[in-house]
């Protein structure tokens, strides 16, 4: 069965790190680029950042550009976001995607997401 | 920065057809994805490159892309399609959601 599992979410103070975890299985990662994706309460979904199966490439948000750190570990079949400088407005649910290598493909799996609420 | 539109809220009695429209500059020249979340639940991927349906999503669901517009169509809609809808596309490799749109199926 192709799952994608999230952890890491928690509890942090404003200006804090937290890092988050995505369990990978049922499928050979390093073929899929993946995504961060946040839903913030009351507000609509949100791109975080992206990573390409080789980690050749990276892209992140705006509002997430020196703050936040994407990688990945094929051979532990794993996704990772280090979040530092936490602020009010990062507290929400954190969801990974996997993205099939064909152009327009879409985030055609999702995990069931990790909560990160930061504040004091 | 590249950005999406869709309307906040739509309507629809059971059994019509619900239309939700995602504009972006030249959205047409890309390719348009579409989401289905329900309360409490991973978003869904229901449309991807523009018109094709995942395997397991209902035929109901179809999508279209031209000009500066995406639009997702849910024909004899079902209370079970009653949920929060988004459109995505990628502009110079970075990811692009729509704001989302309730649909009310009343």
């Amino acid at each position: 069965e192709v799952q994608l599992v999230e952890s890491g979410g928690g509890l942090v103070k404003p200006g804090g790190s937290l890092r988050l975890s995505c369990a990978a299985s049922g499928f050979t990662f390093s073929s899929y680029s993946m995504h961060w994706v946040r839903l913030a309460p009351g507000k609509g979904l949100e791109w975080v950042s992206s990573i390409s199966g080789s980690s050749s490439y990276i892209y992140y948000a705006d509002s997430m550009k020196g703050r936040f750190t994407i990688s990945r570990d094929n051979a532990k079949n794993s996704l990772y976001l280090q979040m530092n400088s936490l602020r009010a407005e990062d507290t929400a649910v954190y969801y990974c995607a996997r993205n099939p290598p064909s152009s327009g493909y879409g985030m055609d799996v999702w995990g069931q997401g990790t909560t990160v609420t930061v504040s004091s | 920065s590249y950005e999406l539109t869709q309307p906040p809220s739509v309507s629809v009695s059971p059994g019509q057809t619900a239309s939700i429209t995602c504009s972006g500059d030249k959205l047409g020249d890309k390719f348009a994805c579409w989401y289905q979340q329900k309360p409490g639940q991973s978003p869904v991927l229901v449309i991807y490159q523009n018109r094709k349906r995942p395997s397991g999503i209902p035929e109901r669901f179809s999508g279209s892309n031209s000009g500066n517009t995406a639009t997702l169509t849910i024909s004899g809609t079902q209370a079970m399609d009653e949920a929060d809808y988004y459109c995505q596309a990628w502009d110079s490799s970075t990811v692009v959601f729509g704001g989302g749109t309730k649909l009310t199926v009343l």
